[in-house]
C-alpha cells in the first residue's frame, strides 16, 4: 500500500511556542491530505482538508489561525500549531490520498504532541 | 451532520473465535473503509470498499457494502492476539473527505 509518512512521532513543546509537523506521501503523489486529531480512546477528529497549491478547508470550529496548514507540493502537506497551549495536547495524525485511481486514504504514524 | 454509528464499542473475545462488528449510518454513501489502530500509531487501512453489495476479504477479514449502502460490516476468522487493538470505519459521500466511525475496541484473550 502507499506509504505516509509524518514527522515527528513525537514533540515537547512549551505553552507559547509554535510546532509544525510533517506529512509526507513517499511513493506517490497526494493532492489531498487531512489533518486529524485524536483523543484519548476517541475516534479521530478531521480538522482540515489541504489540497495542493490551495487554502486548507476547515472543519467548523478548528481555529485556522491556530492550526495552520501549507499544501507546497504533491508529497508534502504541514500543520502548525501556533502559540501552544496545554489543551492542543493531542495525538494529531494525517492522512493522504491518491491522486489517481481509487480514494482509499492512508495515514501517517502520528504525532504526539505534548504542551508543558 | 452525518454520523457513523460503530458497534460493539468494545469486545474481548478468545483466540480462535470470529468477531464480528458493523457500522450503521442515517446517511448514504459511496465509499467504506476499514481500518486497524494500534496504540500510538497511525490507523492501517485494512479493506476498501466502493460498490453496493459488494463483499471483500483480506486474509482472515472480511468486509461488506451494505445494499442500501448506509452500513457496512467487518468480519475477522479464527481471531489471534495480535488481532488486539481498536478498529475503525469510514465512509465517503463522494466528497473528498472521510467521516469515522467511533471504533470498536478488541481484546483477544489466549
Amino acid at each position: 500500500g502507499a506509504v505516509v509518512s509524518q514527522h515527528p512521532s513525537r514533540v515537547i513543546c512549551k505553552s507559547g511556542t509554535s510546532v509544525k509537523i510533517e506529512c509526507r506521501s513517499l511513493d506517490f503523489q497526494a493532492t489531498t491530505m487531512f489533518w486529524y486529531r485524536q483523543f484519548p480512546k476517541k475516534s479521530l477528529m478531521l480538522m482540515a482538508t489541504s489540497n495542493e497549491g490551495s487554502k486548507a478547508t476547515y472543519e467548523q470550529g478548528v481555529e485556522k489561525d491556530k492550526f495552520l496548514i501549507n499544501h507546497a507540493s504533491l508529497t508534502l502537506s504541514t500543520l502548525t500549531v501556533t502559540s501552544a497551549h496545554p489543551e492542543d495536547s493531542s495525538f494529531y495524525i494525517c492522512s493522504a490520498r491518491t491522486a489517481t485511481g481509487n480514494t482509499e486514504a492512508f495515514f501517517g504514524q502520528g504525532t504526539r504532541l505534548t504542551v508543558v | 451532520g452525518q454520523q457513523l454509528n460503530q458497534s460493539p464499542q468494545s469486545m474481548f473475545i478468545q483466540e480462535g473465535e470470529d468477531v464480528s462488528m458493523n457500522c450503521t449510518s442515517s446517511s448514504i454513501f459511496n465509499t467504506w473503509l476499514w481500518y486497524k489502530q494500534d496504540p500510538g500509531e497511525g490507523p492501517v487501512l485494512l479493506i476498501a470498499l466502493y460498490k453496493a453489495g459488494e463483499l471483500t476479504s483480506n486474509g482472515r477479514l472480511t468486509a461488506q457494502f451494505g445494499i442500501t449502502r448506509k452500513d457496512s460490516f467487518l468480519n475477522i476468522s479464527a481471531s489471534i492476539p495480535s488481532d488486539v487493538g481498536i478498529y475503525f470505519c469510514a465512509a465517503s459521500s463522494g466528497t473528498y473527505k472521510y467521516i469515522f466511525g467511533t471504533g470498536t475496541r478488541l481484546k483477544v484473550l489466549a
